[in-house]
């Protein structure tokens, strides 16, 4: 198992078009969460998935954000009418009991 | 007032010092405790866990909750140039699966 892997690594984009990450998880976690972390601050939680319900969601997440894990396995979360505040690394995490696994998160530029 | 406190740092010391990271909180609910060191443009890494008020020793890394005074710390012993990196506490409580962070300690150990 090779941990929890985030794509892409990297991304920019212009202000207004939309974006979508995606994550795989361990493959034995059955929770999988999602977080935002900007420059010089810790994560800051945006959504829960137990298997492939959605189970918690942040104020934090905008109606222009939405986040799917079908079937439990990956997860997606997409960001439409992208604003330069959206600049942010996006990490995906997931736990199957004590604490969570990281990945190495994927770095949204909206220019 | 954030929830959890953490002083930014930098925090430069010799190779071979000991290590000492804090963290205050003022929700009372907040029942288990980590710890996390994150490498410039990778995601978090979990170091420690603790669920309950005390001691916990891995290694060179000792984590210290105190529940009454809501302040955890995190010591490293014999630090390394490795250990250079940002350290941060995460802590959450049982009903809710997110985690609330700190903003982070930037650590630099001098060779």
């Amino acid at each position: 198992d090779t941990g929890v892997s985030q794509d892409p690594r990297h991304k920019i984009t212009k202000r207004g078009q939309n974006v979508t990450f995606r994550c795989d998880p361990i493959s034995e976690h059955n929770r999988l969460y999602w977080y935002r972390q900007t420059l010089g601050q810790g994560p800051e939680f945006l959504t829960y998935f137990q298997n492939e319900a959605q189970l918690e969601k942040s104020r934090l997440l905008s109606d222009r954000f939405s986040a799917e894990r079908p079937k439990g396995s990956f997860s997606t979360l997409e960001i439409q009418r992208t604003e330069q505040g959206d600049s942010a690394m996006y990490l995906c995490a997931s736990s199957g009991g004590d604490g969570y696994t990281f990945g190495s998160g994927t770095r949204l530029t909206v220019v | 007032q954030k929830e959890v406190e953490q002083d930014p740092g930098p925090l430069s010391v010799p190779e071979g010092a000991i290590v000492s990271l804090n963290c205050t909180y003022s929700n009372s609910a907040f029942q288990y405790f980590m710890w996390y060191r994150q490498y410039s443009r990778k995601g978090p890494e979990l170091l420690m866990y603790t669920y309950s008020s005390g001691n916990k020793e891995d290694g060179r890394f000792t984590a210290q909750v105190d529940k009454s005074s809501k302040y955890i710390s995190l010591f490293i012993r014999d630090s390394q140039p490795s250990d250079s990196a940002t350290y941060l506490c995460a802590m959450g409580d049982t009903g809710r699966r997110a985690l609330t962070f700190g903003s982070g300690t930037r650590l630099q150990v001098q060779p």
